[in-house]
């Protein structure tokens, strides 16, 4: 049983397309987030949702549009992207009273050509 | 400033031996929780270790240890008898305010460890 899944895990895509990247999690977490990690490995939060409500948005250009229909699910959906946006995008949920945990996803890596 | 530091960005070890990765800490909270991730090469994010800043033992887990100094704000991953599964990239990273709070974590820029044979 995976706890946190996201899909698709390789996005391969051209310029000035639009995308989604599916994010579930089956922990009953109440918090969701994504995070980017660049070639450089480095990982730095975009959003994240508490019980379907945006509590972090940080400076990520408008093209990127979290949607959080329940609080199991997160998804990130872009637009135009640039050559810039190709990274390594990771889900990830935890539970705000209770366990400690960060639980994250396989990551979605994409690729903009 | 930096929330996280880590100041290695590759070590080597040989196997069976142990391995300390350095991590500093940045901030003016009271309450704060810090955590390590390995990140092999297939690219997941593997949780090892949790600490908490009121925690007064150095958390454990099987091979891994916390060595937690407050005073001087940091929080060391060190792995006994390094196996070659190991190899991994390191991350140390910070969830500030209190447990109850929907606060996201802030990672360093990892270390790369590679376990020699």
């Amino acid at each position: 049983d995976t706890a946190v899944s996201q899909t698709p895990k390789y996005l391969v895509t051209q310029m000035g397309n639009d995308k989604s990247i599916k994010c579930e999690q089956n922990l009953g977490h109440d918090t969701m987030y994504w995070y980017k990690q660049d070639s450089k490995k480095f990982l730095k939060i975009m959003f994240s949702y508490n019980n379907k409500e945006l509590i972090i948005n940080e400076t990520v250009p408008n093209r990127f549009s979290p949607k959080s229909p329940d609080k199991a699910h997160l998804n990130l959906h872009i637009n135009s992207l640039e050559l810039g946006d190709s990274a390594v995008y990771f889900c990830a949920s935890s539970q705000v009273r209770g366990p400690y945990g960060y639980t994250f996803g396989s990551g979605t890596r994409l690729t903009v050509v | 400033a930096q929330k996280i530091t880590q100041t290695q960005p590759g070590m080597f070890v040989q196997e069976k031996e142990a391995v300390t990765l350095d991590c500093t800490y940045d901030t003016s909270d009271q309450s704060y929780g810090l955590f390590w991730y390995k990140q092999p090469s297939s690219g997941e994010m593997i949780f090892l270790i949790y600490q908490g800043s009121y925690d007064e033992q150095n958390a454990t887990e099987g091979r891994y240890s916390l060595n937690f100094q407050k005073a001087r704000k940091s929080a060391n991953l060190v792995i006994s008898a390094s196996q070659l599964g190991d190899s991994a990239m390191y991350f140390c990273a910070m969830r500030e305010g209190l447990r109850g709070s929907a606060r996201q974590l802030t990672f360093g820029s990892g270390t790369q460890l590679t376990v020699l044979p």
